[in-house]
Order: structure tokens, then sequence, then C-alpha cells
């Protein structure tokens, strides 16, 4: 089947201690990018990438890294997580640069 | 930040009304504009992709149409029913790479 799988569905963590959280596709999709979900806002874009060792900011990356080491896979890191990086996070691919989004099942993020 | 908009942020309708709501988004440098339906706890799954002037696209009762030169997209549902209810986003993007979406207008259609 067809899809976008992110670990883990939810997370309760403490501040400063990094964390992982993964997305994988197996749709071989060239595009892959990060979003934040937080009430009132729309999804606002962390990070994407147009293809491997190829990554560039969206409108929220600060806090945040990513690498895309396999065309795969699109791990969001972060290094030292705070309170505000509370949210849900989506994970998404695409087959190319401007086509439709396929989105994981959301990563629920509860930084204390 | 590039501003997109839409409207209503809300709306409830009757099983069977039609309904229709818009998108706004700056008018220079288009490249893409992206319909997205949000069930509750769920993901977003695409609804339309346009790219063109003018582009009218159908998928069964829901509809879109785009109007690049002024900035705004409209979605279009017909007799709508119980299974609609959703949020739905749009998605603006100047380069096919960094989006920028919309708020959402969440429908909720009562039987």
């Amino acid at each position: 089947e067809a899809q976008v799988t992110q670990n883990p569905r939810y997370l309760i963590t403490v501040t400063g201690k990094k964390l992982t959280v993964t997305c994988s596709q197996n749709m071989n999709h060239e595009y892959m990018s990060w979003y934040r979900q937080d009430p009132g806002l729309g999804l606002r874009q962390i990070y994407y990438s147009m293809n491997v060792e190829v990554t560039d900011k969206g409108d929220v990356p600060e806090g945040y890294k990513v690498s895309r080491k396999e065309k795969r896979n699109f791990p969001l890191i972060l290094e030292s997580p705070s309170p505000n990086q509370t949210s849900l996070y989506f994970c998404a691919s695409s087959l190319r640069v401007g086509a439709e989004a396929f989105f994981g099942q959301g990563t629920r993020l509860t930084v204390v | 930040i590039l501003n997109v908009e839409q409207s209503p942020q809300s709306l409830h309708v009757q099983e069977g009304d039609s309904t229709n709501f818009t998108c706004s988004f700056p008018s220079s440098n288009f490249y893409a504009l992206h319909w997205y339906r949000w069930e509750t706890a769920k993901s977003p799954e695409a609804l339309f992709v346009m790219t063109l002037n003018g582009d009218e696209k159908k998928k069964g009762r829901i509809s879109a149409t785009l109007n690049t030169k002024e900035g705004y997209s409209y979605l279009y549902i017909k007799g709508s029913q119980p299974e609609d209810s959703a949020t739905y986003l749009c998605a603006f993007s100047r380069d096919g790479q960094n989006f920028v979406f919309g708020p959402g207008t969440r429908l909720s259609v009562l039987p």
C-alpha cells in the first residue's frame, strides 16, 4: 500500500531532550516536506527536500533540523525541544515539485 | 511570509444544500494552488492541483475554479452530504516547493 509513515504518533518529552520524528514513504517520491499545525493557524512548512541531499528551509525552520540521506526517508530532528514546539506535525511527500502531497498520519508532540 | 486567507472560517449547512468557499492568495508570481480535504483525526487528502488561470476541476460533487490574476479560488460542493463534513484547506505556492496553507474552512453538514 502506498503510504507515508510517521513515527511516533504521540510523544511527550521534556525540554532540552533531543528527539527525532521519522518519516518514510514507499512511493519513490522526489519531494518531501514537514509541517506543523497549531490551533487557529494553517499548516506551516518547516523544511522541505526536492531530492536526496537537497533540503531547504520553509517558513518556520527555527529549532528544527532535517536530513535526506535516502530518497524514502526524511527525519525531523529537534536538538533541544522547547514548549513552543508542542504541536501536531505532518510529513508529506509528492511525486515531484508542485504535485499533490500525500500526508502521513501526524505526530502529536508535547514538550513539557 | 505570504498571506493566504480562507472564508468563511466555518459554516453549517443542511444535507442537500450546495455551498462554496473562497481561498485568497497573492496575485503575483503564481505557480500552483492546491485544495485538500481534512477530516477530523485523519490526514489531509488532496482534492485538486490547479496551475492555470481559468482552471476548472471537478471530482464528483466537488469542483473548483481558479483566478490567478485576481488571486482567488472557489471550491463548490453540490448537494452536500454528512460525509462532506471536514476542514477544507487551500495551499498556495510561487515555486512548487514552498507551500503556504490557509487556515481552512470547517464545514459541517447536518442531516
